[in-house]
């Protein structure tokens, strides 16, 4: 069935590079986005990735996409304390259905 | 602009009552959805609009009922919840086209707090 993995839980310091891993089943997806999720807050969406590329990159965020072993990475340049919160991966099987999310990586920025 | 407006912000609700929650978005997307957030979890799906008809009822109860009044606007009427009904509700919108994104653009959310 369709299921989308992620550590839970990820510690930086200020200033550090963060990298968020995901892994994902569903190989018909077509795009697989990234989420961010400030404390009660709703959902931001930080990027996507068209499933026939492998690299996207968008000032600080970085995200890599390895089809073959269906694994998706998020890279923040230079974390600040502001990049605390839940990151979410998300893959879409079918346009106007559910997303499928991972359980979210807490990003925890020291400084 | 890809703004999605929840409102209100906050709601706190016996279990007799009957409320709405409300969600709007301009940005001409023919898809609408409503998600229940448990603290720490990721959002999971209750409903989906397609072009103004329900596409999408993952088998929610019945004292949860959506309406979707025109191609901006989603409603959620409650009554009779229960306290583990207490979530942050999530609207968000797409555009189903073949060939664009149906990206996913979320609203702020409803804090729903069932006494």
């Amino acid at each position: 069935g369709e299921d989308v993995e992620q550590s839970l839980f990820l510690s930086v310091r200020e200033g550090d590079s963060s990298v968020i891993n995901c892994t994902y089943t569903d190989s018909s997806s077509t795009y697989l986005y990234w989420y961010k999720q400030e404390p009660g807050a709703g959902l931001q969406l930080l990027t996507y990735i068209f499933s026939n590329m492998d690299m996207k990159q968008d000032q600080r965020l970085t995200v890599l996409l390895n089809k073959k072993d269906k694994h998706l990475s998020l890279r923040i340049a230079d974390t600040q304390t502001g990049d605390s919160a839940i990151y979410f991966c998300a893959e879409s099987p079918q346009a106007g259905t559910a997303l499928i999310f991972g359980k979210g990586t807490t990003l925890s920025v020291s400084s | 602009d890809t703004e999605v407006t929840q409102t209100p912000k906050h709601l706190v609700m016996g279990m007799t009552n009957k409320k709405s929650l409300k969600c709007e978005q301009h940005m001409g997307h023919r898809a609408m959805y409503w998600y229940k957030q448990k603290a720490k979890k990721p959002p999971e799906l209750m409903f989906v609009y397609s072009y103004e008809k329900l596409s999408i009822n993952e088998s929610v109860p019945s004292r949860f009922s959506p309406e979707c009044p025109n191609s901006s606007l989603l409603n959620l009427h409650l009554h009779a919840l229960q306290p583990e009904d207490s979530a942050l509700y999530l609207c968000a919108s797409s555009s189903p086209r073949l060939g664009s994104t149906d990206t996913q653009y979320f609203g702020p959310g409803t804090r729903l707090t069932v006494l």
